[in-house]
């Protein structure tokens, strides 16, 4: 079974702050993928970034960066310098075959709705 | 532009009342999906497709039918309809690549289904 948990329910931050999202995953699976995808408030599903199980490189993309390890089954996100704009819900979600089955379904954790206030 | 279209964006409908849900994508995916989206449950899989004539059920199949009749279309359609299918749907796709493992999967806006 697939699991993804992202702890934190809400967070409030002010403008300019850093903000890390936790994701923890589970899998029996050695070869699966992570995600992040951004759901703003008019609630379209915006991927963000994909990784898989064999790439520990973290990544940047501007005020983005992922920090993924295998040891701590972890996937976190910050957003450095938030901006109001980043104000959405954050999902998690792992995708990997199931065994004995071929579903590449997306798991998604329960979501992180991050709030930026001016 | 690559994209996954829905309609309708949103719907109010009666108990008993069949209804159909399409989803078109432009992007040559093998692999279409249909999510689910509820309150304190988050996304939950309804069925997907493999290929065209190549469907199977998700976490959440029951009171759902789909078909793949085409590979670019992927429709769910509910018989009948009651209200505990009230919520926000989405169909995504995503290319399988080689030795089958899955690509990105992008979704399309969602359907807003409201079942009195």
């Amino acid at each position: 079974a697939q699991k993804v948990t992202q702890a934190q329910t809400e967070i409030s931050v002010v403008e300019k702050e850093d903000v890390t999202l936790d994701c923890v995953y589970e899998t029996r699976d050695t070869t699966y993928y992570l995600f992040w995808y951004k759901q703003p408030p008019s609630g379209e599903l915006v991927f963000l970034i994909r990784r898989n199980s064999f790439d520990e490189q973290n990544e940047i993309s501007g005020r983005y960066s992922w920090n993924f390890q295998k040891s701590t089954s972890s996937f976190n996100f910050t957003i450095t310098a938030s901006q109001v704009v980043d104000s959405a819900v954050y999902f998690c979600a792992l995708s990997a075959a199931n065994s004995g089955g071929s579903n590449y379904k997306l798991t998604f954790g329960k979501g992180t709705l991050l709030t930026v206030n001016p | 532009e690559a994209q996954v279209t829905q309609n309708p964006r949103y719907l109010i409908t009666v108990t008993g009342k069949k209804l159909t849900v399409t989803c078109s994508q432009n992007m040559n995916h093998e692999y279409m999906s249909w999510y689910r989206q509820d309150p304190g449950l988050g996304l939950r899989q309804i069925y997907y497709s493999m290929n065209v004539e190549v469907t199977d059920k998700g976490d959440v199949p029951e009171g759902y039918k789909v078909s793949r009749k085409e590979k670019r279309n992927f429709p769910l359609i509910l018989e009948s309809p009651s209200p505990n299918q009230t919520s926000l749907y989405f169909c995504a796709s995503s290319l399988l690549l080689p030795g089958i493992s899955p690509d990105t999967q992008y979704f399309g806006p969602g359907t807003r289904l409201t079942v009195l």
